[in-house]
């Protein structure tokens, strides 16, 4: 079975500052999928990032970029110019495609940044 | 945008109680989860449904049933509500193919307390 490691459970960053959550899983798959979800404070989770294994460029979206070490199995997440919006839960989650029709996601324990003036 | 509802976001029931918790996507997506929500313990799957009456095993299955009769709506159902099912509970839904494939869209939650 897979897991997903999440070794931060809290983080403060100050607003405009760079913070880098960290990932690790273990998997035995050579193809997967990495995501990072963001679950702010009362409100729904939303999908902040998704990796393909296969794909050796790492992802970016705007101000959150990843770095994926499939050798080392780690997707840490990277906020730049961090905003007080950014606030939130954070979940790193695994995806393996081969296990059925249905797209599980197993998720690490999050991480929980504050952004601060 | 995909919109996944739940039917409330608050719950107060009772032990022994039979618990319905409801979850609506209007995005015709195959599949559906219900995951529960610990401090420290991240999202831990209980069920999911990859068709209408089709069901399988999460990790946490005990103490909960499902149900799905139409494709857009899958119901998580405790039967005889207990102190430790006290948690937040999400539903989610994904499509199968394209490129859009494999992304859960998530409800708002429902926060069960059983006293």
């Amino acid at each position: 079975a897979q897991t997903v490691t999440q070794s931060q459970p809290e983080m403060s960053v100050q607003e405009a500052e760079t913070v880098t959550l960290s990932c690790t899983y273990d998997t035995s798959e050579s193809n997967y999928y990495l995501f990072w979800y963001k679950q702010p404070p009362s409100r729904q989770m939303i999908l902040v990032i998704r990796q393909e294994a296969y794909k050796q460029q790492n992802a970016t979206e705007n101000r959150f970029s990843v770095n994926f070490q499939k050798a080392a199995k780690s997707f840490s997440l990277k906020i730049s110019d961090s905003q007080l919006g950014d606030t939130a839960m954070y979940f790193c989650a695994f995806m393996n495609p081969h296990t059925g029709t249905a797209s599980k996601l197993t998720f690490g324990t999050g991480t929980r940044l504050q952004v601060t003036l | 945008d995909v919109k996944v509802t739940q039917s409330s976001r608050y719950l107060v029931k009772r032990t022994g109680e039979k618990v319905f918790l409801e979850c609506v996507q209007d995005m015709d997506h195959e599949n559906m989860f219900w995951y529960r929500q610990d401090p420290g313990l991240g999202l831990r799957l209980i069920y999911f449904s990859y068709d209408v009456k089709m069901k399988e095993k999460g990790d946490i299955p005990e103490g909960y049933s499902v149900s799905r009769e139409k494709k857009e709506r899958f119901s998580l159902i405790l039967e005889s509500a207990s102190t430790n099912q006290t948690s937040m509970y999400l539903c989610a839904s994904s499509f199968f193919g394209g490129t859009g494939a494999y992304e859960q869209y998530f409800g708002p939650g429902t926060r069960l307390t059983v006293t």
